[in-house]
C-alpha cells in the first residue's frame, strides 16, 4: 500500500458527461500528479501541482482540470467526456517539488460509453 | 518517435531465469532514470531509481545505464512467479528552477516468470 488514496475505484459514465475523479496523497506529501493510462498510449503524465499551485503541465487536454485544496487532497475533473477518455487514471504523490520518485495510487478506472 | 521506447513483450521466461528488460531514449537531457512495477489493476511501485550513468543492485534487481548508448537495463536474477508484472522504464531531466522535469514512461514490458 503506497499511501496514495484514489476515489471511485471505477466510474461508469456517458459520452458528453462531466466526472471527478479524486486523490488524496501519502500524508506529508506535497506534490501530486495525475496520469491517464491506455493501452496503446501508455502512462502519460497530465498535470503536477506542488502545494496548492499548478507546477508542470503534460498531455492535459482542454476539457480536463486539476486542483489542489488547502489540506493537499487533489480533484481532476474530466468533461464533455469522449469514448476515447476511457481510461486507467492514477494519481501520484511526492514529497517535494522534484518528480523522482513518485507513489502511486491504485487508480480509478474510467469507461465512458 | 517516441521519446523513450520500450519493447512492449509480452515475455515469458521459467522460473530461475535471468531477465533483461530494456529502454532506449533520445533525449540526451535525461539525468534520472527509474524502473517502476506494475502489478495487474494496481499502480506503479518504484523499484529501482538511479542518477546518471551505472549500475545500481538491490536484490535480485540490478538496474543499468548507458548515457553514451541512451540504454537502460534492468535484470533480474532468479526470477520468482511473483515476479510475473509489467515493468515500466521512467527517465526526467534536471530542471534548475526546481528539482526535476516530469517523468516520461517507456509503455512497458509485460512479463511472465513461468513455474
Amino acid at each position: 500500500d503506497s499511501g496514495v488514496t484514489q476515489t471511485p475505484k471505477h466510474l461508469i459514465t456517458a459520452t458528453g458527461q462531466r466526472v471527478t475523479l479524486r486523490c488524496s496523497p501519502r500524508s506529508g506529501d506535497l506534490s501530486v500528479y495525475w496520469y491517464q493510462q491506455s493501452l496503446d498510449q501508455g502512462l502519460q503524465f497530465l498535470i503536477q501541482y506542488y502545494n496548492g499551485e499548478e507546477r508542470a503541465k503534460g498531455n492535459i487536454l482542454e476539457r480536463f482540470s486539476a486542483q489542489q485544496f488547502p489540506d493537499l487532497h487533489s480533484e481532476l475533473n474530466l468533461s464533455s467526456l469522449e469514448l476515447g477518455d476511457s481510461a486507467l487514471y492514477f494519481c501520484a504523490s511526492s514529497p517535494d517539488s522534484s518528480t523522482d520518485t513518485q507513489y502511486f495510487g491504485p487508480g480509478t478506472r474510467l469507461t465512458v460509453l | 518517435q517516441k521519446e523513450v521506447e520500450q519493447d512492449p513483450g509480452p515475455l515469458s521466461v521459467p522460473e530461475g531465469a535471468i531477465v533483461s528488460l530494456n529502454c532506449t531514449y533520445s533525449n540526451s537531457a535525461f539525468q534520472y532514470f527509474m524502473w517502476y512495477r506494475q502489478y495487474s489493476r494496481k499502480g506503479p511501485e518504484l523499484l529501482m531509481y538511479t542518477y546518471s550513468s551505472g549500475n545500481k543492485e538491490d536484490g535480485r534487481f540490478t538496474a543499468q545505464v548507458d548515457k553514451s548508448s541512451k540504454y537502460i537495463s534492468l535484470f533480474i536474477r532468479d526470477s520468482q512467479p511473483s515476479d510475473s508484472a509489467t515493468y515500466l522504464c521512467a527517465m526526467s531531466a534536471p530542471n534548475l528552477n526546481f528539482g526535476n522535469e516530469k517523468l516520461t514512461f517507456g509503455t512497458g514490458t509485460r512479463l511472465t516468470i513461468i513455474p
